[in-house]
């Protein structure tokens, strides 16, 4: 069965300091990897997406960037975090090749920028 | 711009009852998908239920079940005999390509009508 682990769990950083979270998917191919934010007690923001390794789509611009250097695993990244990167990162995945399938959510990260 | 409103911020529902969670949704899309995912304090986003566009039949999942009027692009989740587990906060979302659009989410509040008793426990006093 698939199941998909970020990491990591909490993180409290100060601002300007660098940024990495990691998101990797287990028992599947070439699954499209969507990296989401979610403001305290708001729905889900789409940040970035990506069909292939080295295909990433950005949704909104900011000061984060994703890559994608291995088949099953996601990078969140930000080279100087501001106050407002604050917030709940989750990572999700779907099959490959249907745009209308199921996405299914890793744990999340909870990430407190001071 | 596909876009997904849930305009019940919090709903309540007594242990055992039914309640039933609002969404609508506007698209310019003839096939799509809908779903209700449910995130509990833990806070991980868990799939409740799914429905095709094309597909008549309401989705029904155990306690779960979707009322999908297509037409009025309406998508309420009803949740049958709720459990104190049932709490937590519910998205409405929609795709209809690669993109997940959210609702912003309803918070649903349980409570409790049922008494639940442990095991018991013997306390036996020594001379």
């Amino acid at each position: 069965s698939q199941t998909i682990h970020q990491w990591p769990a909490t993180l409290v950083q100060p601002v300007g300091s660098p940024l990495s979270l990691e998101c990797t998917v287990e028992g599947t191919s070439n699954p499209n990897l969507y990296w989401y934010r979610q403001a305290a007690g708001r729905g889900l923001q789409l940040l970035f997406y990506s069909v292939g390794i080295g295909q990433i789509s950005s949704e909104v611009p900011q000061n984060l960037s994703a890559s994608r250097p291995q088949d099953r695993q996601f990078i969140l990244s930000s080279k100087k975090l501001l106050l407002s990167d604050s917030g709940f990162y989750l990572c999700a995945w779907s099959v490959s090749g249907r745009a209308t399938d199921t996405q299914y959510f890793g744990p999340g990260t909870r990430l407190t920028v001071l | 711009a596909q876009t997904v409103t849930q305009s019940q911020p919090e709903m309540s529902v007594q242990e055992a009852e039914t309640v039933t969670l609002s969404c609508t949704y506007d698209t310019s899309e003839s096939d799509y998908y809908l779903f209700w995912y449910k995130q509990p304090p833990s806070r991980q986003m868990i799939l409740v239920i799914r429905q095709e566009a094309y597909k008549q039949q309401n989705a029904t999942e155990n306690r779960f079940s979707v009322n999908f009027q297509k037409a009025a692009k309406s998508f309420s989740l009803k949740i049958s005999d709720s459990q104190l587990g049932d709490a937590a906060m519910y998205f409405c979302a929609y795709t209809g390509g690669s993109r997940l659009t959210f609702g912003e989410g309803t918070q649903l509040i349980g409570f409790g009508n049922v008494l639940h008793c442990g095991s018991g426990t013997q306390v036996i006093v020594l001379p």
